[in-house]
């Protein structure tokens, strides 16, 4: 199996530019977690699906930030617009299951972002 | 709310050694916890995943043990070498607060040849 695949691994912006990372699952699972690492917070829960349907959105820093399943397979976060402070590694994770599942979490390699 | 307790943040030890890294949490309502590998500039690699109806699991040199009544879990690694140098974080999935993932801070572990 290929893994959970994340692009882009590495994106350098300009403040007020819109930035998506593109996230696909490994195939069968059905559960997917966003992730913001920084040196200062660590692994921070942004927001995660299961079977396509966003179960918890509380760790979504503010309005700025969207994500979405359009499909089982695949996600996106979009910031818009973006500013330094959102500068960090976020991570694509999956499960098989959730609510209850016993289910390993895999992640990726990760989307390190810049914003200037 | 749920959290996670890792010690030390960081362990320098010569090549060779048996060592044991240590994760605690507050809420022993759990459905597993699991320990993750990070290589600089990497992802997160899955260590072991243990049920919270399990005691312990072993891969390798690895060993980890969870104690659900006390709210601790350990990481036991044997012969350590250099390539077991990275970051060890532990996450516990707790039957509330939405079945989230919980992680720790991490140990920042070098075994040095």
């Amino acid at each position: 199996d290929a893994g959970v695949i994340q692009s882009p691994r590495h994106e350098v912006t300009e403040m007020g530019q819109e930035v998506t990372l593109r996230c696909k699952l490994i195939s069968g699972h059905n559960s997917l977690f966003w992730y913001r690492q920084t040196m200062m917070r660590g692994l921070e829960l942004l927001i995660y699906f299961n079977n396509n349907v966003p179960i918890d959105d509380s760790g979504m820093p503010e309005d700025r930030f969207s994500a979405k399943m359009p499909n089982a397979s695949f996600s996106t976060l979009k910031i818009q617009p973006s500013e330094p402070r959102d500068s960090a590694v976020y991570f694509c994770a999956s499960s098989l299951g959730a609510g209850g599942s016993t289910g390993e979490l895999f992640f990726g390699e990760g989307s390190r972002l810049t914003v200037l | 709310k749920q959290e996670v307790t890792q010690i030390p943040a960081a362990l320098s030890v010569p090549e060779g050694e048996n060592l044991v890294l240590n994760c605690s949490f507050t809420d022993s309502a759990i459905y597993n916890l699991q320990w993750f590998r990070q290589d600089p500039g990497k992802g997160l690699t899955s260590l072991l995943l243990i049920q919270s109806s399990q005691r312990e699991q072993t891969s390798g040199r690895l060993n980890a043990s969870l104690d659900k009544s006390s709210g601790r879990s350990t990481l036991y690694i044997a012969a350590s070498q250099p390539g077991d140098s990275a970051t060890y974080l532990c996450a516990v999935r707790g039957t509330e607060y939405g079945n989230k993932l919980v992680f720790g801070a991490g140990t920042i572990l070098r075994v040095k040849s």
